[in-house]
């Protein structure tokens, strides 16, 4: 049990477009999510967290309008990324927890975006 | 906010030697510290975990011990073998549930 998936695993957009990637608890219900943002042979660098039914957390430095997320659902997290530029490009992960205390996390299998 | 440091960045070691990856912490009130492998272009997956309770936890080939003391908690990997080789992180969570996690370690088993 405990699978996350993440969609699409893989998009290519022009500069200037907005990108939609979808996060989701297979299996269990996800108090918790995040989004992690991770750049070639680095680390992963949290983002923001994600609560169902309340406003995320960013963290410092990461761009509340750039970065939207939503957490409709205890099964379901997005995150947009607005009016990307090639700089965006990365590889984005998003992980997910099934209860209030601290437990494990379940990655997704990561969203690569390239931006033209 | 919490900063975790990690080293070696890269490690090499022959067959059947023994690995160790070294992780600090700054935020004292951390108290959960998973460590998570990842290959190539994959996700990351939790390969061994401990909480602040406890100072050791081992697991058949892997083991991970934790100073709070010193706020520094180790990874152990014994009898490596080739398909050990990956990127491994290590994390800090506080008790807000955020997770921090380290810069990683890209380990090479040689055959």
């Amino acid at each position: 049990g405990a699978v996350v998936s993440q969609h699409p695993s893989w998009v290519i957009c022009k500069s200037g477009t907005s990108v939609k990637i979808e996060c989701r608890s297979l299996d269990f219900q996800a108090t918790t999510m995040f989004w992690y943002r991770q750049f070639p042979k680095q680390s992963l660098m949290l983002m923001a967290t994600s609560n169902e039914g309340s406003k995320a957390t960013y963290e410092q430095g990461v761009e509340k309008d750039k970065f939207l997320i939503n957490h409709a659902s205890l099964t379901l997290s997005t995150l947009t990324v607005t009016s990307a530029h090639p700089e965006d490009s990365s590889f984005y992960i998003c992980s997910a927890t099934r209860g209030t205390s601290q437990e494990t996390q379940y990655f997704g299998p990561g969203t690569r975006l390239l931006v033209l | 906010g919490e900063n975790v440091e990690q080293h070696p960045s890269t490690l090499s070691v022959q067959e059947g030697d023994s690995a160790v990856i070294k992780c600090t912490y700054s935020d004292s009130a951390s108290n959960y510290f998973p460590w998570y492998k990842q290959e190539l272009g994959k996700r990351p997956q939790l390969i061994i975990d401990i909480r602040s309770n406890v100072g050791e936890k081992k697991d058949q080939r892997i083991a991970v011990t934790l100073n709070k003391t010193a706020k520094h908690f180790s990874l152990h990997i014994t009898e490596t073998q080739p398909e050990d080789s990956a990127v491994y992180f290590c994390a800090a969570s506080t008790p807000g549930n955020q997770f921090y996690f380290g810069t990683g370690t890209s380990l090479t088993v040689i055959p």
